[in-house]
């Protein structure tokens, strides 16, 4: 079965400074993906980024980037100059390729400190 | 372009009733999948519905149930409701064609059960 683990359930960073959020897992499969998405208070799930795992370049979107080790199964984010509306509870998350069950993580929470 | 909507809000009900939790999938998505996230957990798959047939289920009973219509939106419906089972109920949508690898959340329905 494949797993998720957050091993950090809460992180907190200061105001326009730099934090990495930790996600391992677990799998025999070599074709899946892997999301990071992010819940505030409004509950609504907001996805942050995503990388396949036949992909060797770490995927990026503004200031949000992953590094993704497929050996040693982790993927982390790392969040750059970090902005108050960034706090929230941020899940890993991994998809199998043509499979639609979706595992999430337990989730880190998120304090941004101005 | 609307995006996932969810309702309704919120519910509470007692043990033993049944439930029925709407879902609209985001313009131009085509296949629904519902989770159910527990207070301080990550979601868990319950189901995914694609051309109003259940494509694949999770490690849920069969009290959960689902109806995709043609217009693509979709219904939960859980029966005989357990203490546990008050949780947020996520939808998300997708797209077969083209197909898209990610999957958007709407905003959830918090059901209580009492």
């Amino acid at each position: 079965a494949q797993t998720v683990t957050q091993s950090q359930p809460e992180m907190s960073v200061q105001e326009a400074e730099t934090v990495t959020l930790s996600c391992t897992y677990d799998t025999s499969e070599s074709d899946y993906y892997l999301f990071w998405y992010k819940q505030p208070p409004s509950r609504q799930m907001i996805l942050v980024i995503r990388q396949e795992a036949y992909k060797q370049q770490n995927a990026t979107e503004n200031r949000f980037s992953v590094n993704f080790q497929k050996a040693a199964k982790s993927f982390s984010l790392k969040i750059s100059d970090s902005q108050l509306g960034d706090a929230a509870m941020y899940f890993c998350a991994y998809r199998k390729y043509n499979n639609n069950d979706m595992r999430f993580g337990a989730g880190t929470r998120l304090t941004v400190k101005p | 372009d609307a995006g996932v909507t969810q309702s309704p809000t919120h519910l509470i009900k007692t043990r033993g009733q049944q439930v029925t939790l709407r879902c609209s999938p985001k313009s131009g998505h085509d296949t629904v999948s519902w989770y159910q996230q527990a207070l301080g957990q990550g979601p868990q798959f319950i189901f995914q519905y694609y051309e109003e047939e259940e494509r694949q289920r999770g490690n849920f009973p069969d009290r959960f149930s689902g109806h995709q219509f043609p217009n693509y939106s979709s219904e939960l419906n859980v029966n005989a409701l357990l203490l546990g089972d008050s949780a947020l109920y996520l939808c998300a949508s997708s797209s077969e064609e083209p197909a898209t690898d990610t999957q958007y959340f709407g905003p959830g329905t918090r059901l209580t059960v009492l």
